[in-house]
């Protein structure tokens, strides 16, 4: 069974910190990987995506992919009020050639 | 248009009716996605199209549902016979080629059976 793996949170962070969200994935030839943000009642929508090692950094987000250990991160600088949202983590299907796995989201409260 | 349009945004409709969904990707993108997400839940996959041609409709439900697109744009998703399980956001999102491009969706479709 494929799996993409994110805690569910409530994950807590003030204002102005770094708010850091996990994702780890079960299948060691996954080859995309993709962050999307939802807000309550609202479609998710796409943050990064990532398809090589290391870090990619975009605004106040950055995405940092770790194939060896098999986990993907979500760091936001600066965190807003507005970042609260569920945040979920998503990663090819290697049997598919158009197919997600998408983790169940992490859900952010960025306190004032 | 500029991003993925879905109708209606809002259904109501009593069990045993039959609906329809419709979705509008972005232009010139030809790989259209259907999921569905119960309320708190995660996104469950339905349905997936490559142009008109629907090579993966494993993840529908039941028989009761089913899908078809033309002109490889607009994408119709039809619910016969509605049941209380129904009820839940149905989302449409496309990419611009499939394999495992960016995915992008639409606002949603909720849908409540009474």
């Amino acid at each position: 069974q494929k799996e993409v793996e994110q805690n569910s949170g409530p994950l807590s962070v003030p204002e102005g910190a770094i708010a850091s969200l996990n994702c780890t994935y079960s299948d060691r030839g996954s080859q995309s990987f993709f962050w999307y943000r939802q807000y309550s009642g609202k479609s998710p929508e796409l943050i990064m995506f990532i398809y090589s090692n290391g870090d990619k950094e975009d605004g106040r987000f950055t995405a940092q992919l770790n194939k060896a250990s098999q986990y993907v991160s979500l760091l936001i600088r600066d965190s807003q009020p507005s970042d609260s949202a569920t945040y979920l983590c998503a990663v090819n299907n290697v049997d598919s050639n158009y197919q997600l796995i998408w983790g169940a989201g992490t859900k952010l409260i960025i306190k004032p | 248009g500029a991003g993925v349009s879905q109708s209606p945004s809002n259904k109501v409709t009593e069990k045993g009716k039959d609906v329809e969904l419709r979705c509008d990707p972005i232009s010139g993108h030809t790989a259209l996605y259907w999921y569905r997400q119960s309320l708190g839940q995660g996104l469950e996959f339905l349905i997936y199209f490559q142009g008109n041609s629907a090579p993966d409709k494993s993840g529908l439900p039941s028989d009761r549902f089913s899908a078809e697109r033309t002109g490889g744009s607009v994408s119709t998703l039809t619910i016969q016979r509605t049941q209380q399980e129904d009820s839940a956001v149905y989302l449409c999102a496309s990419s611009k080629t499939g394999g495992w491009q960016p995915q992008h969706f639409g606002d949603g479709t909720r849908l409540s059976i009474l």
